[in-house]
């Protein structure tokens, strides 16, 4: 059975620095890995879609990394601003369904 | 274009009662999706469905049923509501063949 996981599960740092979160998945056989953002009492915004055929992916300030063999993703925010606290969410998507992590709670004050 | 929407926006219910959640999306998507959040779990799959007039088990289908008799709109029912049933429901829809999935803002749900 798949499971995602994201370490930290909360992070809180001020304004400027760069991020990295992380995200590990146990079974390596997906099609796709991606990062969603979840504002409080929002719905998920997609940020970056990785396929298993490719090492990373980059959106402005976000790059996103993907090594299959070791069931690891990651995600670097550059230079962190406040408007980016929100929730981050990885999921990996196989055979029609997306299996999510748990998130990381990010809060970047001024 | 409005995208997924979801009605209600919340909901509390006393347990035994029943109630159906709505899910409508105007992209003409033929995938879509119901989602559980809860506290320190992530979003779990519920049921899903591939097109018009077909339903599929997710991760955690008890309890629920769904339905999908027209392409823009999947239905969440609960029969008989318990307390574990407390939740953000999230729904979303993606187009066949490719894989972003467009969420609605979700439904908050109180069992008392």
């Amino acid at each position: 059975k798949q499971e995602v996981t994201q370490i930290p599960a909360a992070l809180s740092v001020p304004e400027g620095e760069n991020l990295v979160l992380n995200c590990s998945f146990t079974d390596s056989a997906i099609y796709n890995l991606q990062w969603f953002r979840q504002d409080p009492g929002k719905g998920l915004t997609s940020l970056l879609l990785i396929q298993s055929s490719q090492r990373e992916q980059t959106s402005g300030r976000l790059n996103a990394s993907l090594d299959k063999s070791s069931g690891r993703s990651t995600l670097y925010i550059a230079a962190s601003q406040p408007g980016d606290s929100a929730t981050y969410l990885c999921a990996v998507f196989r055979t029609d369904k997306l299996i999510f992590g748990t998130g990381t709670r990010l809060q970047v004050f001024p | 274009n409005a995208g997924v929407t979801q009605t209600p926006k919340f909901r509390v219910l006393k347990t035994g009662q029943s109630m159906t959640l709505l899910c409508a999306q105007d992209m003409n998507h033929e995938y879509m999706y119901w989602y559980r959040q809860d506290p320190g779990m992530g979003l779990r799959l519920i049921h899903y469905s591939v097109g018009e007039g077909t339903t599929a088990k997710g991760e955690v289908p008890d309890g629920y049923n769904v339905s999908r008799l027209k392409k823009q709109n999947f239905l969440l029912g609960l029969e008989s509501a318990a307390p574990s049933q407390t939740s953000v429901y999230f729904c979303a829809s993606r187009e066949s063949g490719r894989e972003t999935q467009y969420f609605g803002p979700g439904t908050r749900l109180l069992v008392l």
